[in-house]
C-alpha cells in the first residue's frame, strides 16, 4: 500500500478481554516495529521484526503481549487479559531495511482503551 | 541507558515567526542519530529532521534546522516562517548505533501552537 495502515483506528475493550491490533506495512518493507505511546508520553519501543522473525522483543512489557508476522508483511500485536494500564496508542512503523527510525514510516496508530 | 529531556511542555508562536524547541539528552554512546518528529492530531509520527552525531554540520530541511551541540548534549529545533500546519506535538528522539536502530528513546514532547 501507499503507507503503513493500522486497524482498527480505535478499540474499546473490557478489562480482562483479548485484543488484536493489526499493522499492514508499506509493500516491500522487511523491517516492522511496534511502539506504545501512553498519554502524555513519547512512544516506547515494544518489538522489532526483520522478515518473519522477531529480531528484538525486549520492549514487550510482560507475557500478556505477543506479536506475530507469519508471512513477513502484516503483523498482529496480541494482548491477553487486558488491563486498564494497557490503554495507549499503539504505533506501527516499517522500513525498507533495518535502519530503524532513520528510514521508518509510521502508521496512524490504534488507540486502545481498556474500561 | 539513554534519557531525552524536553523541558518545554507547550510553546506558541505567531504565524511567520521563528520558534526554537529545546532537547537535551544523556548518553555514554559515541555514535548515534538524533531526530525530531512531528505528531499532528492524526497521530501519525512524521520525520522532520535527523542528525548523525558524527557530522559536525547542523542538519537543515527547508524551514527546519537544528542546533546540535554534541559536547553539551543539546539538540534544538528551529522552525522558521512558522505555518499553521506546523501546529502539532514535537518529539525529540535518540537512537544509538550500537544494539540496533530500533532502540529509540523519545522525549515526552512539546506541544506547539501556531497562532494566526
Amino acid at each position: 500500500g501507499a503507507g503503513v495502515s493500522q486497524t482498527p483506528s480505535n478499540k474499546v475493550t473490557e478489562k480482562g478481554k483479548y485484543v488484536e491490533l493489526r499493522c499492514d506495512p508499506i509493500s516491500g518493507h522487511t523491517a516492522l516495529y511496534w511502539y506504545r505511546q501512553s498519554l502524555g508520553q513519547g512512544p516506547e519501543f515494544l518489538i522489532y521484526f526483520q522478515g518473519t522473525g522477531a529480531a528484538d522483543d525486549s520492549g514487550l512489557p510482560n507475557d500478556r503481549f505477543f506479536a506475530v508476522r507469519p508471512e513477513g508483511s502484516v503483523s498482529t500485536l496480541k494482548i491477553q487479559r487486558t488491563e486498564r494500564g494497557d490503554s495507549a496508542v499503539y504505533l506501527c512503523a516499517s522500513s525498507l531495511g533495518g535502519s530503524g527510525l532513520a528510514e521508518a514510516f509510521f502508521g496512524q496508530g490504534t488507540r486502545l482503551t481498556v474500561v | 541507558a539513554q534519557t531525552v529531556t524536553q523541558s518545554q511542555p507547550e510553546m506558541s508562536v505567531q504565524e511567520a515567526e521563528t520558534v526554537t524547541l529545546s532537547c537535551t539528552y544523556d548518553t555514554s554512546e559515541s555514535n548515534y542519530y538524533l531526530f525530531w518528529y512531528k505528531q499532528p492530531p492524526s497521530r501519525q509520527m512524521i520525520l522532520v529532521i535527523r542528525q548523525e552525531a558524527y557530522k559536525q554540520q547542523n542538519a537543515t530541511e527547508n524551514r527546519f534546522s537544528v542546533n546540535f551541540q554534541k559536547a553539551a548534549k543539546s539538540f534544538s529545533l528551529k522552525i522558521s516562517d512558522s505555518q499553521l500546519g506546523d501546529t502539532a506535538m514535537y518529539f525529540c528522539a535518540f537512537v544509538p548505533l550500537s544494539g540496533g536502530y530500533q532502540k529509540v528513546t523519545f522525549g515526552i514532547g512539546t506541544k506547539l501552537q501556531v497562532i494566526p
